[in-house]
C-alpha cells in the first residue's frame, strides 16, 4: 500500500478555472502535510503546508486537511497557464513522505 | 550564495566510475536528507542526516555511501552503479529532522548511467 497516494494525472483545465488536486495518506501519525510545486527538470518548491483540520488560504491557494479521512487537498482559483506543474503532496510523520505528483496543465 | 546549492548539475557516468555528488545548505539547517526521483515514481528518502550524525538509511544499496562532515555540507559517493540508478538526486535540508516546516531542495543533480 502506497503510503502516500495522489492522482498521477494528467489534469488538465481551462485558464481561469479551479484545479482540484487530491491527496491520501495511510499514516495516522502523519501531523503535517505539504503541498510542493515542481517545474519540468526544477527541483520541487514548497507552496503550502497544512498541519489542522479544515481549510487554509494562502493567495489563490486553499489547502484542505481532513485527518478523519486521510486527506489531503490543494484548490488553485482562477488557474494561469503558470501552474503547469507536477504538484508533489508529502505527509510527516517521522519522516517526509512524498506521493507520486499529480501534473496539472493550464491551457490558455 | 543562500538555499541549498547541489553541484553538478549533470552528470554522466561509466557503470566502473566512481563520482561523488555535493550540496551544500546555506540556511543554518540542522538535517540535510538525500532522496532520488525517477520518472512517474515517488520522491524516494535515501538518507537522513542529523548534526552530521546518519540517522535513517533507507535499504540504500552500497553502491551510495553518503558523506556529512558538518551540517553545512553533504556528499553522495557513486560506485560501480547501474543504469536503473539513472535519476533526479536531490539533496534537501531542514531546521531540525522532525520540523513542522517542510524541508528546503536543491536544484539537483541530474545523474545518467550508461
Amino acid at each position: 500500500q502506497k503510503e502516500v497516494e495522489q492522482n498521477s494525472g494528467p489534469l488538465s483545465v481551462p485558464e481561469g478555472a479551479i484545479a482540484s488536486l487530491n491527496c491520501t495518506y495511510s499514516d495516522r501519525g502523519s501531523q503535517s502535510f505539504f503541498w510542493y510545486r515542481q517545474y519540468s527538470g526544477k527541483s520541487p518548491e514548497l507552496i503550502m503546508s497544512i498541519y489542522s483540520n479544515g481549510d487554509k488560504e494562502d493567495g489563490r491557494f486553499t489547502a484542505q486537511l481532513n485527518k478523519a479521512s486521510q486527506y489531503v487537498s490543494l484548490l488553485i482559483r482562477d488557474s494561469q497557464p503558470s501552474d503547469s506543474a507536477t504538484y508533489l503532496c508529502a505527509g510527516q510523520g517521522g519522516k517526509l513522505i512524498f506521493g507520486q505528483g499529480t501534473e496539472l496543465s493550464v491551457k490558455p | 550564495e543562500t538555499g541549498v546549492t547541489q553541484t553538478p548539475r549533470h552528470l554522466v557516468m561509466g557503470m566502473t566510475n566512481k563520482k561523488s555528488l555535493k550540496c551544500e545548505q546555506h540556511l543554518g539547517h540542522n538535517a540535510m536528507y538525500w532522496y532520488k526521483q525517477s520518472a512517474k515514481k515517488p520522491l524516494e528518502l535515501m538518507f537522513v542526516y542529523s548534526l552530521e550524525e546518519r540517522v535513517e538509511n533507507n535499504s540504500v544499496p552500497s553502491r551510495f555511501s553518503p558523506e556529512c562532515p558538518n551540517s553545512s555540507h553533504l556528499f553522495l559517493h557513486l560506485h560501480t552503479l547501474q543504469p536503473e540508478d539513472s535519476a533526479l538526486y536531490l539533496c534537501a535540508s531542514s531546521q531540525v529532522v522532525r520540523t513542522p516546516n517542510g524541508y528546503t531542495f536543491g536544484s539537483g543533480t541530474r545523474l545518467t548511467v550508461v
